[in-house]
C-alpha cells in the first residue's frame, strides 16, 4: 500500500498552461504539506494544510493555489505556468502540525517541465 | 531562526569505507533533529531523527548519528557503505514553540565507488 501517492509523476507543459498535481495520503494524518525541489536539489515548503485548513503559506505567486476537500487528499494547482516552475514538487503528510518531533512521510514526487 | 547547514554538498567514499556526512544547525531555542535520503527518482525517507534522551541515535540500514549541543552539531556516520548507499542525504530541524515547519540542509550527495 502506497502510503503517500501523487499524480501524474511527470508533467510536461507549455508556458501560460494551468496545471494540477493531485496528492493523497492514506496515512490518517491531520497534516499535509507541499514541497518544491529545484534542479540543485533544495527543498523548501511552499503550503501547509491541517484538516483542510491552511496552517503555512510560504512566500509563493499566488499562481500558486493549494486545495484540500478533505484531509486525506491536498492537490495543488498552477495557473500561468512560467519556466521557473520547472522543478520536482513532493506532497508529505505527518501525523499532526503542532507535534514538531513527529517526521513526515512524502509521496514520489511530480517532475514539472516547462517549456 | 533556524537554519541548518550541510557543509558537504558530494562526498565520494569507496565501498566498505566509513562515512560521515556533517551536519550543523542554530537555533536559539530547542530543537529537533531529522536526517532523511533520497534515493535516485524517489521522495525522501526518515533515517533517524533526535528529540532527547541518548545522544547517539541509530536508524535504518546501518546509520546512526550523534547530537552534540555545544556543537550545534548532527553528523550522520556508517561504519562500512554498500554501493545501495548512493543517494541524496537531508539534515532537517524543527524546534519547539512552532508548528512543524521543517527547514531542510541543501543536501550531501553521498556517492559510493565500487
Amino acid at each position: 500500500d502506497t502510503a503517500v501517492s501523487q499524480t501524474p509523476k511527470y508533467l510536461v507543459t507549455q508556458m501560460g498552461n494551468d496545471k494540477s498535481i493531485k496528492c493523497e495520503q492514506n496515512l490518517g494524518h491531520d497534516t499535509m504539506y507541499w514541497y518544491k525541489q529545484d534542479s540543485k536539489k533544495f527543498l523548501k515548503i511552499m503550503f501547509s494544510y491541517n484538516n483542510k485548513e491552511l496552517i503555512i503559506n510560504e512566500t509563493v505567486p499566488n499562481r500558486f493555489s493549494p486545495k484540500s476537500p478533505d484531509k486525506a487528499h491536498l492537490n495543488l494547482h498552477i495557473n500561468s505556468l512560467e519556466l521557473g516552475d520547472s522543478a520536482v514538487y513532493f506532497c508529505a503528510s505527518s501525523q499532526d502540525f503542532r507535534a514538531y518531533s513527529y517526521e513526515q512521510y512524502f509521496g514520489p514526487g511530480t517532475r514539472l517541465t516547462v517549456t | 531562526a533556524q537554519s541548518v547547514t550541510q557543509l558537504d554538498s558530494q562526498v565520494p567514499v569507496f565501498e566498505e569505507a566509513p562515512v560521515e556526512l556533517r551536519c550543523n544547525y542554530s537555533s536559539s531555542v530547542s530543537v529537533y533533529l531529522f536526517w532523511y535520503v533520497q534515493y535516485p527518482n524517489q521522495g525522501l525517507q526518515l533515517l533517524l531523527k533526535y528529540l532527547s534522551g541518548s545522544t547517539l541515535v541509530k536508524g535504518i540500514n546501518g546509520f546512526e548519528a550523534e547530537f552534540n549541543k555545544s556543537q550545534t552539531s548532527f553528523h550522520l556516520r556508517k561504519p562500512s557503505v554498500h554501493i545501495s548507499d548512493t543517494a541524496e542525504y537531508f539534515c532537517a530541524v524543527t524546534y519547539s514553540g512552532g508548528y512543524q515547519k521543517v527547514t531542510f540542509g541543501i543536501g550531501t550527495k553521498l556517492q559510493v565507488i565500487p
